[in-house]
């Protein structure tokens, strides 16, 4: 089944930009969706499609995905962007939809 | 607006069921596949299954083959996700999520808001 590698944590201080990774074998060739999760709270979808943001999402949010590295961006880092963080894809083997563990953004 | 009620938390024995629901309002239920994903303490998102509304076809994890059922009730635009012979490394927060599908995409634009199952003797 494919497998989704996030690093456990990104630190960051206010202000600054937090690049949050997630790598798979030729994850270019899937499209990854990105959701935010804060502390005792449902997941929001805040890209989807590697780089689309749904409404209501601010554009400091954005995300690529080349070669076998997708990675969501953060601009311009706020208090409030403090969240658990999970790529998402869909595989046409196995078990078709494959979450990341979740990457934990702290705001320095 | 889009939203998806679920029920309240629940306790059940080792070897018993929990059945969870999902009430969608501001869409039409039809049309777009549910999903349940759920969360252990501490833990990442865990894909459990989806289900068409429409037809109710379903297709699970292969972890939880043989003892999940995802069913609904058109009628009350209502999905339920059922677990069977539980035991302690079930007790999570289950969520259902709404999902738009492509040819080769599937993502979750609206979630309940969670429901926690502790199984516990």
């Amino acid at each position: 089944s494919y497998v989704l590698t996030q690093p456990p944590s990104v630190s960051v201080a206010p202000g600054e930009t937090a690049r949050i990774t997630c790598e798979g074998n030729n994850i270019v060739g899937k499209s990854v969706h990105w959701y935010q999760q804060k502390t005792g709270q449902a997941p929001v979808l805040v890209i989807y499609y590697d780089s689309d943001r749904p409404s209501g999402i601010p554009e400091r949010f954005s995300g690529s995905n080349s070669g076998n590295t997708a990675t969501l961006t953060i601009s311009r880092v706020e208090a409030g962007d403090e969240a658990d963080y999970s790529c998402q894809v869909w595989d046409n083997k196995g078990d078709p939809v494959v979450f990341g563990r979740g990457t934990t953004l702290t705001v320095l | 607006q889009v939203q998806l009620e679920q029920s309240g938390a629940a306790v059940e024995k080792p070897g018993a069921s929990v059945k969870v629901s999902c009430k969608a309002s501001g869409y039409t239920f039809t049309t777009l596949d549910i999903n349940w994903v759920r969360q252990a303490p501490g833990q990442g998102l865990e894909w459990m299954g989806w289900m068409n509304p429409n037809s109710g076809n379903t297709g699970y994890a292969q972890k939880f083959q043989g003892r999940i059922a995802m069913t609904r009730n058109t009628s009350i635009s209502t999905a339920y996700m059922e677990l069977r012979s539980l035991t302690s490394e079930d007790t999570a927060l289950y969520y259902c999520a709404r999902a738009q599908r492509g040819s080769s995409w599937y993502y979750f634009d609206y979630w309940g808001q969670g429901t926690l199952a502790t199984v516990s003797s």
